[in-house]
């Protein structure tokens, strides 16, 4: 089993949608967890980070961690075209040394 | 603002050829990385690097060597290129004084291979 799964999509919305991008993970140990962005011919840009369980909110954008069923979520309200992009969980190994990642799902938001 | 900058955008080689991805960073970052980036299969760990001189095999150093010779920069060799190592190359940085930090990626150099 991959340590990070995330489901590839493409995902396609209207804009205003609100769009949950989903991962899970399957070491329990995993305590940090990261949402990169990555706009085309780009390289992945920090969106969110949480540690542990919970929420965190910045803007239209909500990252979730549910450590009970080794699940994270990131969550885009009233979606822009502009998020049209490509969306990657990621998490650090146990040692703290590597950035584990999702294989990313690409999101096309249409005006 | 950190800045990661690599190179190329763009590579054409020849199989067989040796391959130098060059790549600098200007925040004083101590770690290092490299990645290769494919469809279906995402970022993948290739090397990293938490300081001049040192280097740490990633999930797929096979074909690939790097050096680190000063703190600012850190290279990709590819000895013999083969056509498998068509891909997307990406670079990233970070603070070392924490563990768990935020990695700083350039923009990719798309490297294919003949």
């Amino acid at each position: 089993q991959k340590e990070v799964e995330q489901d590839p999509g493409p995902l396609s919305v209207p804009e205003g949608a609100i769009v949950s991008l989903n991962c899970t993970y399957s070491n329990s140990a995993f305590q940090y967890f990261m949402w990169y962005r990555q706009y085309s011919r780009k390289g992945p840009e920090l969106l969110m980070y949480t540690y542990s369980s919970g929420n965190k909110e910045d803007g239209r954008f909500t990252a979730q961690v549910d450590k009970s069923s080794k699940y994270i979520s990131l969550f885009i309200r009233d979606s822009q075209p502009s998020d049209s992009a490509t969306y990657l969980c990621a998490t650090f190994n146990q040692a703290g040394t590597a950035l584990i990642f999702g294989k990313g799902t690409t999101l096309s938001v249409s005006s | 603002d950190v800045k990661v900058t690599q190179s190329s955008r763009y590579l054409v080689k020849r199989t067989g050829e040796k391959v130098f991805l060059e790549c600098v960073q200007d925040m004083d970052h101590e770690n290092m990385f490299w990645y290769r980036q494919d469809p279906g299969l995402g970022l993948r760990l290739i090397y990293f690097s938490y300081d001049v001189k040192m280097k740490e095999k990633g999930d797929i150093p096979e074909g690939y060597s790097v050096s680190r010779e000063k703190k600012e920069r850190f290279s990709l060799i590819l000895e013999s290129a083969s056509t498998n190592q068509t891909s997307m190359y990406l670079c990233a940085s970070s603070l070392r004084e924490r563990a768990y930090n935020e990695q700083f990626f350039g923009p990719g150099t798309r490297l294919t291979v003949l």
